[in-house]
């Protein structure tokens, strides 16, 4: 079954501890990406990648890295957590660099940070 | 001031209501313009995308983009209760900004039986 999987789904953590959050996908896709979803302010875009080793920034990249060393897997890293970082992140892939390919969205990740 | 805008409803209508949908932007670079819906506890899915102005359909729904105006619209004809979701607007501007994404706020939008 052609799907984007996260883990975990749910997460509660405390202020500077460093986590990870997984993302993979089974579709050969080039195109990854990463968004929070917060009330009021819709889905941002934290980083996105067109392809291994190639990653970009999105409209909110501020205390998160990321990395693209196989196609299928594009792990969102937060090093040093805090509060504001509480919220529901979507990991997407697409076939190729035009978006309006569909992009295949993740299950969510629902990360609360104490 | 947001790059995007949309009212964030809510929006409630009677089934069979014909819905409108809007966003404006900001910036004159965005090329591609998309409508996703979101479903309660799910993640997004894409239901249209248009390039540049003009208009498209898919069955009961309809997407126009005045770029002139910087407004986007989605149109949903007869609607359903199954079309009660969160529509998002999501636009990029293609060149070297392919693949970076700005979405609206999103619109949550209630059709009662």
């Amino acid at each position: 079954e052609a799907q984007v999987t996260q883990n975990p789904r749910y997460l509660i953590t405390v202020t500077g501890k460093k986590l990870t959050v997984t993302c993979s996908q089974n579709m050969n896709h080039e195109y990854m990406s990463w968004y929070r979803q917060d009330p009021g302010l819709g889905l941002r875009q934290i980083y996105y990648s067109m392809n291994v080793e190639v990653t970009d920034k999105g409209d909110v990249p501020e205390g998160y890295k990321v990395s693209r060393k196989e196609k299928r897997n594009f792990p969102l890293i937060l090093e040093s957590p805090s509060p504001n970082q509480t919220s529901l992140y979507f990991c997407a892939s697409s076939p190729g660099r035009e978006l309006y390919n569909e992009q295949f969205f993740g299950p969510g990740t629902r990360l609360t940070v104490l | 001031q947001k790059e995007v805008e949309q009212d964030p409803g809510p929006l409630s209508v009677p089934e069979g209501a014909i819905v409108s949908l809007n966003c404006t932007y900001s910036n004159s670079a965005f090329q591609y313009f998309m409508w996703y819906r979101q479903y309660s506890r799910k993640g997004p899915e894409l239901l249209m995308y248009t390039y540049s102005s003009g208009n498209k359909e898919d069955g009961r729904f309809t997407a126009q983009v005045d770029k002139s105006s910087k407004y986007i619209s989605l149109f949903i004809r007869d609607s359903q209760p199954s079309d009660s979701a969160t529509y998002l607007c999501a636009m990029e501007a293609g060149g070297t900004s392919y693949g970076k994404l700005t979405f609206g706020q999103g619109t949550i939008l209630t059709v009662h039986p």
